[in-house]
């Protein structure tokens, strides 16, 4: 069975400042995707990264990079530059099959 | 961008009644659908596949008679809460697989629906 485990439930950060949200995973698949969704308060799940596991190149997006180890199956997601918007659920995913299976969620607050 | 509207954003049923939510992409065909379920400071946990055409695939533990899902066309999918109790009250989330090659693949999601039976 495919798991996604995120073991920080909660994570708070100074506004400005760098954080890094963990997450693990496995997969009995050798192609798959990976993905950091932000959750806010309205509750619309926003894409915020997305990692092709063939690729050995950690995927970045303006502030938001990832680690991504395939070998020991860590998928991390570091957050510089901390802004007051950037509050919210982080949720860690993984697809198999197709189908898209979440982490259990890390709630960031940001410090002003 | 690819985008997904789902109805309705929140509705108050009575206990016993069934209730619909649907799903549809504006601007791409979507031929397969999930639908989640998330409570309150928790995950979202996956409920159905739901391929156009045919009949939706159910994960362990859901009751298919309960939520009734419908993948009638490329852009539309519904999920109904047949005989709704007070246990079934939660957030629903309805997403569509956009894309099918490496560059585009990805998930674009609903913004949910807040079911709440009284």
């Amino acid at each position: 069975a495919q798991t996604v485990t995120q073991s920080q439930p909660e994570m708070s950060v100074q506004e400005a400042e760098t954080v890094t949200l963990s997450c693990t995973y496995d997969t009995s698949e050798s192609d798959y995707y990976l993905f950091w969704y932000k959750q806010p308060p309205s509750r619309q799940m926003i894409l915020v990264i997305r990692q092709e596991a063939y690729k050995q190149q950690n995927a970045t997006e303006n502030r938001f990079s990832v680690n991504f180890q395939k070998a020991a199956k860590s998928f991390s997601l570091k957050i510089s530059d901390s802004q007051l918007g950037d509050a919210a659920m982080y949720f860690c995913a993984c697809n198999q099959g197709g189908k898209l299976i979440f982490g259990q969620g890390t709630e960031l607050s940001v410090k002003p | 961008g690819a985008v997904v509207s789902q109805h309705p954003s929140w509705v108050i049923c009575k206990s016993g009644t069934s209730v619909k939510i649907e799903c549809r992409s504006l601007d791409f065909q979507a031929t397969t659908m999930f639908w989640y379920r998330q409570f309150p400071k928790q995950s979202l946990m996956l409920m159905a596949t739901s391929n156009e055409g045919s009949k939706a695939t159910y994960e362990q533990g859901v009751e298919k008679d309960k939520f009734l899902i419908n993948h009638a066309s490329l852009t539309l999918s519904t999920l109904t809460v047949t005989s709704a109790h007070p246990e079934d009250s939660s957030f629903y989330i309805c997403s569509a697989r956009a894309g099918w090659d490496r560059q585009n693949y990805g998930y674009t999601f609903g913004s949910g629906t807040r079911l709440t039976v009284v």
